[in-house]
C-alpha cells in the first residue's frame, strides 16, 4: 500500500510571498488532515476533511491559509501571504474513516525568510 | 492552554533496559489515547493506542498504561533497543471527533548501545 505522498519536501520563500503544498492520501481514505508542526512542538491540526467536505478548520488562520480537497482525493494547502512564524513542517495525514490514528506523510518543511 | 503535556523533553536509557515515557492531559472529554514515533525527516508513525475503558494495552515490547483518575498515561518499552531512538508523541482524541488528535510536544528517546 502506497503511503501518503506530499510535495515539495522543502520550500524556502520570503515573507509576504505565497506558497502551496500538495498531498495525495492513501487510496480509499476518506478523511484527510493537515497539521502544522513548529520546531520543538507537537503537530497542531489545521484542517480536517471528510471526502471533500470540511469537518474541522477551527485552528486554520483563515486570513492567510486556505485548503481544498477537490473530488475528495488530493488536497492543497496554501499560505498567502506568508509570515516568518509560518516556518514549520506541514504534515498531511489520512485515515479510512474518522478513525482513531492515521498515517502521516513525510511533510513539507517550509522556511520563511 | 496545552491540553496534552509531555513534561520530559528527553530521555536516555541503556540498551536492554526499560524506557518509560509519560504524558498528562487536562481535558476530561478525551477518551482515546495514542502514541506516535517519529524519526528525523519522516512523518510520525502510529505506534500503539488505548481506549479510556481500558487501563493497559500491550503490543510486543510496547505497553501503554492509562490512569484516568490522574489523567496520566505512560508508554513502556521493554527491552529498549537502539532503533527505538526517536521522538515519541502522545496524542488524545474524543468521540465528538475521533479523527482530531491533540498532540503533546514530544519526548526524544535515546537508547545507548
Amino acid at each position: 500500500e502506497a503511503g501518503v505522498a506530499q510535495s515539495p519536501r522543502y520550500k524556502i520563500i520570503e515573507k509576504r510571498q505565497s506558497v502551496a503544498f500538495w498531498c495525495n492520501p492513501i487510496s480509499g481514505h476518506a478523511t484527510l488532515y493537515w497539521y502544522q508542526q513548529i520546531l520543538g512542538q507537537g503537530p497542531k491540526l489545521l484542517i480536517q476533511f471528510q471526502n471533500n467536505g470540511v469537518v474541522d478548520d477551527s485552528q486554520l488562520p483563515k486570513d492567510r491559509f486556505s485548503a481544498e480537497r477537490l473530488k475528495g482525493v488530493d488536497s492543497t494547502l496554501k499560505i498567502q501571504p506568508a509570515k516568518l512564524e509560518d516556518s514549520a513542517v506541514y504534515l498531511c495525514a489520512s485515515s479510512s474513516q474518522q478513525a482513531y490514528g492515521y498515517t502521516f506523510g513525510s511533510g513539507t518543511r517550509l522556511t520563511v525568510v | 492552554d496545552q491540553q496534552v503535556k509531555q513534561n520530559s523533553p528527553s530521555l536516555s536509557v541503556q540498551e536492554g533496559r526499560i524506557s518509560i515515557l509519560n504524558c498528562d492531559y487536562t481535558n476530561s472529554m478525551f477518551d482515546y489515547f495514542l502514541w506516535y514515533k517519529k524519526y528525523p525527516a519522516e512523518g510520525p508513525t502510529f505506534l500503539i493506542s488505548i481506549s479510556s475503558i481500558k487501563d493497559k494495552n500491550e503490543d510486543g515490547r510496547f505497553t501503554v498504561f492509562l490512569n484516568k483518575s490522574a489523567k496520566h498515561l505512560s508508554l513502556h518499552i521493554v527491552p529498549s533497543q537502539p532503533g527505538d531512538s526517536a521522538v515519541y508523541f502522545c496524542a488524545a482524541s474524543s468521540n465528538t471527533n475521533a479523527g482530531k488528535s491533540t498532540f503533546g510536544d514530544g519526548t526524544t528517546l535515546t537508547v545507548k548501545p
